[in-house]
């Protein structure tokens, strides 16, 4: 079964700060991949895809390495609001069109 | 609006009770998951569905049931035989494929 792994922190970090997070995957057959924010008792919600070529939202900037099979998701200027949990989700490989996430990363923005 | 809706927020429960979780959508997906969450803990699979009156066990299904008769329903059944309940429960769906995932608001459920 695929697999996929976040380091579940949590990452402390004040406002201004610029922090990354890392997720690897076992299935290199994966085709779609997604950062995923997740609030305190609160459902997950979609953040961004993330693509080859990279792709960038605001401060938000994914990146996903097929060759070393990880994507990132790198934070710039960090806000208060955005303390959460970030949860890395793959999908697909070995004809499986079921999503598998990781745990999730925390991060706390402190002033 | 489209969405996905759960009920109830909360939801308590006596020991050997057997309690029903509901989901709708209506964003037309064909596809519907269910998956269960405890405190600090990623989420599991209890079971999905991608097609209409077809449905597939996830990690977890033990003392669970769910139906899928209708595209825009997913109800799960939280059975007696589950023996640890106490969890935050959350409906997805999506389009068939490697699309992503539009979750509920969840479904906190309490064993008393």
């Amino acid at each position: 079964r695929k697999e996929v792994e976040q380091d579940p922190g949590p990452f402390n970090v004040p406002e201004g700060a610029t922090v990354a997070f890392n997720c690897t995957y076992s299935n290199s057959a994966s085709q779609s991949f997604f950062w995923y924010r997740q609030d305190c008792r609160k459902e997950p919600k979609l953040l961004m895809s993330v693509y080859s070529s990279g792709n960038e939202d605001g401060r938000f900037t994914a990146q996903l390495n097929r060759a070393s099979q990880y994507i990132s998701l790198l934070i710039r200027d960090s806000k208060l609001s955005d303390s959460a949990t970030y949860l890395c989700v793959v999908n697909g490989g070995g004809g499986s069109y079921i999503p598998t996430f990781g745990r999730g990363t925390s991060l706390i923005v402190h002033p | 609006d489209g969405g996905i809706t759960q009920s109830p927020k909360y939801l308590f429960r006596k020991e050997g009770q057997n309690v029903t979780l509901s989901c709708e959508q209506n964003l037309n997906h064909d596809a519907m998951y269910w998956y269960r969450q405890d405190p600090g803990q990623g989420l599991r699979l209890i079971y999905y569905s991608q097609i209409v009156n077809d449905f597939q066990k996830g990690d977890i299904a033990e003392g669970y049931s769910v139906s899928r008769e209708k595209k825009e329903s997913f109800p799960l059944t939280v059975t007696s035989a589950q023996k640890n309940p106490t969890a935050f429960y959350l409906c997805a769906s999506s389009d068939r494929g490697y699309n992503e995932q539009f979750f509920g608001p969840g479904t906190r459920l309490t064993v008393l």
